[in-house]
């Protein structure tokens, strides 16, 4: 497809256990970014991967979150440990340096619940 | 740090023409962002700003002004699938490149 694909769609697990969510950028875009965003919050700045660069982790709450990607392709974000807080919509966003103002496009999310 | 606020909600009516606003305090300005996020669906770019000034397109309209840390969009002729949440969005020049700050969104509801 021509856009931002995430999976899964939704997912359901027990706190303690952890939790891998992919996703497929814009082929093409070298600039990748995960977001959080809980019910009624605007959205939560986790990581952003721009090419080969070393990836701005700042955002990252805490170690039990980290992320990878290879190249300029799919990321995945790995939630260890989960606990209740992690409950949020997880939306990755990808962007390319060439287009008009740069505007990041947006996967529909991963719906993660923590029971 | 960035502080970026706007109204939590807002109501309309079909039609009509609705004003969301964004203030924002932040080091190193570089542009702005309006995103619409339907529920359960991805936020999509709306509209950028980075110099003074209004930006049309079509139905929407952005204005920004940077010496008063203040942005807007203006939507006519609302329809009822307007109704959605109105991101307000912010990049830093001494952040990540391509790294935005949200404010929390503003709900549109429309009525008929």
């Amino acid at each position: 497809g021509a856009g931002v694909s995430q999976s899964p769609s939704n997912k359901v697990t027990e706190k303690g256990k952890d939790v891998e969510l992919r996703c497929d950028p814009i082929s093409g875009h070298t600039a990748l970014y995960w977001y959080r965003q809980r019910l009624g919050q605007g959205l939560e700045f986790l990581i952003y991967f721009q090419g080969n660069s070393a990836p701005d982790k700042s955002g990252l709450p805490s170690d039990r979150f980290s992320a990878e990607r290879t190249g300029e392709s799919v990321s995945t974000l790995t939630i260890q440990r989960t606990q209740q807080e992690d409950s949020a919509v997880y939306l990755c966003a990808s962007s390319s340096l060439l287009e008009e103002n740069q505007p990041q496009h947006f996967g529909d999310g991963t719906r993660l619940s923590i029971l | 740090g960035q502080n970026i606020d706007q109204p939590t909600e807002m109501t309309a009516t079909e039609g009509a023409i609705v004003q969301i606003n964004c203030t924002y305090q932040t080091s190193g300005f570089n542009g702005l962002f309006w995103y619409q996020q339907h529920a359960g669906e991805a936020p999509t770019f709306l509209s950028y700003n980075v110099l003074d000034g209004l930006e049309e397109k079509g139905r929407f309209s952005s204005f920004l002004s940077r010496s008063k840390g203040y942005s807007y969009l203006l939507l006519k002729e609302l329809q009822m699938k307007d109704s959605a949440s109105y991101l307000c969005a912010v990049i830093n020049r001494g952040s990540t490149l391509g790294r935005l700050y949200f404010g929390r969104g503003t709900q549109l509801t429309v009525w008929p």
